[in-house]
């Protein structure tokens, strides 16, 4: 299967502790996302790379949250000192650049619990 | 607040039966997608729409993009128990990298 793939799939953690979770998106794939999506809402939009360079992040991200994609290939989302309010299903996707650039292929998501 | 507006927030229907779903915006879009989600997992791409008025069918399902290209519709004829699931909307404005503002999605039953 060459989708995009995530890892883990579920992460419990405690209040405090740092988490950090990867996306291996589809390999010709130079664009990357991530999105959060709690119960009951659409996925929001986090962070953008282009290649290994992160070109957008959304106000969403506090200075908790950092994304690398030291390659141009598979990317890292670190949570430093999870809060409760982090708890949320953490979404991966990928995209080419050419053609319909818009076109996004998700990953099957880390769910996060924070206790 | 959500960019796009999803309506209905819930369908409850009998296999055989028809429904629609609508996506609604002020904002006008580059190009909208229309996604299924399962419990657990990642969105699933169904079908991108990018031209005004454009309509495009998959089996089943047929998509609308309103002319002024701010929202969309979703149609499925003779619903079945594996068309269940939340349906997402999610579009692209002409003035972002690509990122997706989606919709808060249409849970939709369908029983046998």
């Amino acid at each position: 299967d060459t989708g995009v793939s995530q890892d883990p799939r579920h992460k419990i953690t405690k209040r405090g502790q740092n988490v950090t979770f990867r996306c291996d998106p589809i390999s010709e794939h130079n664009r990357l996302y991530w999105y959060r999506q709690t119960l009951g809402q659409g996925p929001e939009f986090l962070t953008y790379f282009q290649n290994e360079a992160q070109l957008e992040k959304s106000r969403l991200l506090s200075d908790r949250f950092s994304a690398e994609r030291p390659k141009g290939s598979f990317s890292t989302l670190e949570i430093q000192r999870t809060e409760q309010g982090d708890s949320a299903m953490y979404l991966c996707a990928s995209s080419p650049t050419s053609g319909s650039s818009s076109e996004q292929y998700f990953g099957p998501g880390t769910r996060l619990t924070v206790t | 607040t959500q960019l796009l507006e999803q309506s209905p927030q819930f369908l409850s229907i009998q296999e055989g039966e028809n429904l629609t779903v609508y996506c609604n915006s002020s904002s006008v879009f580059s190009s909208l997608q229309w996604y299924r989600q399962e419990p657990g997992e990642g969105p699933v791409l169904l079908v991108t729409v990018v031209t005004g008025g454009e309509v495009k069918k998959l089996k089943r399902l047929t998509f609308q993009f309103g002319d002024a290209r701010k929202d969309s519709s979703l149609h499925i004829t003779a619903a079945q128990p594996g068309d269940t699931g939340l349906y997402l909307c999610a579009g692209v404005t002409t003035d972002s990298w690509g990122k997706l503002q989606f919709g808060a999605g249409t849970q939709v039953v369908v029983t046998p």
